[in-house]
């Protein structure tokens, strides 16, 4: 069956300018998660949806970034007026259990100029 | 605040050596530990996973185990080949989160 789908696969942008990254998870996994990894950097944690709800929010670095998930599936991650920081790979994984096995998606590879 | 430690950063051996890969992290009160691989621009494919009631887990050529109360993990590599050349990333799962806390991995090369 298909994977975790990330889109774009690239993403570059001009400074100031708002993104979107969208995430098509595996068909009925409830778990959605959101992390960014930056040259040089571990993998850090954004985001937690449990279907459309966002328990954890707490890893989002500013008020700048925001994601919603609808009908239980597709999520989207938004960065609004990016900055040259924000440039990383944003990876999109799902789960079906709370806690389960994690799939990620390819990631998609935001630079901002 | 969890903290997970891989070392080494990096790791060179010659096809058919067996090796381990060692994860530390802070805090023991976690729910379960993974390992992932992640190949050069993609993503993580997840390769296993044990439970903290749990001592060990095996795949095929790989054996990760988990000693919780000292706060440590590793992954152990039968027989290297060269498509095992990637790297390699733990994470844990802290007790009462549902967060991924990940360790900045060990890169690994396998030269034949």
């Amino acid at each position: 069956g298909a994977g975790v789908s990330q889109s774009p696969s690239n993403k570059v942008t001009e400074k100031g300018k708002d993104v979107e990254l969208r995430c098509d998870p595996i068909s009925g996994h409830t778990a959605l998660y959101w992390y960014r990894q930056s040259l040089g950097q571990g993998l850090e944690f954004l985001i937690y949806f449990q279907g459309n709800s966002a328990p954890d929010k707490s890893g989002l670095p500013s008020d700048r970034f925001s994601a919603e998930r609808t009908g239980g599936s597709v999520s989207t991650l938004t960065i609004q007026r990016t900055q040259q920081e924000d440039s990383a790979v944003y990876l999109c994984a799902s789960s079906p259990l709370i806690r389960g096995k994690a799939f990620f998606g390819q990631g998609t590879r935001l630079t901002v100029v | 605040k969890q903290e997970v430690t891989q070392i080494p950063a990096a790791l060179s051996v010659p096809e058919g050596e067996n090796l381990v890969l060692n994860c530390s992290f802070t805090d023991s009160a976690i729910y379960n530990l993974q390992w992932f691989r992640q190949d050069p621009g993609k993503g993580l494919t997840s390769l296993l996973l044990i439970q903290s009631s749990q001592r060990e887990q095996t795949s095929g050529r790989l054996n990760a185990s988990l000693d919780k109360s000292s706060g440590r993990s590793t992954l152990y590599i039968a027989a290297s080949q060269p498509g095992d050349s990637a790297t390699y990333l733990c994470a844990v799962t802290q007790g009462g989160s549902e967060k991924l806390v990940f360790g900045k991995g060990t890169k690994l090369t396998v030269n034949p």
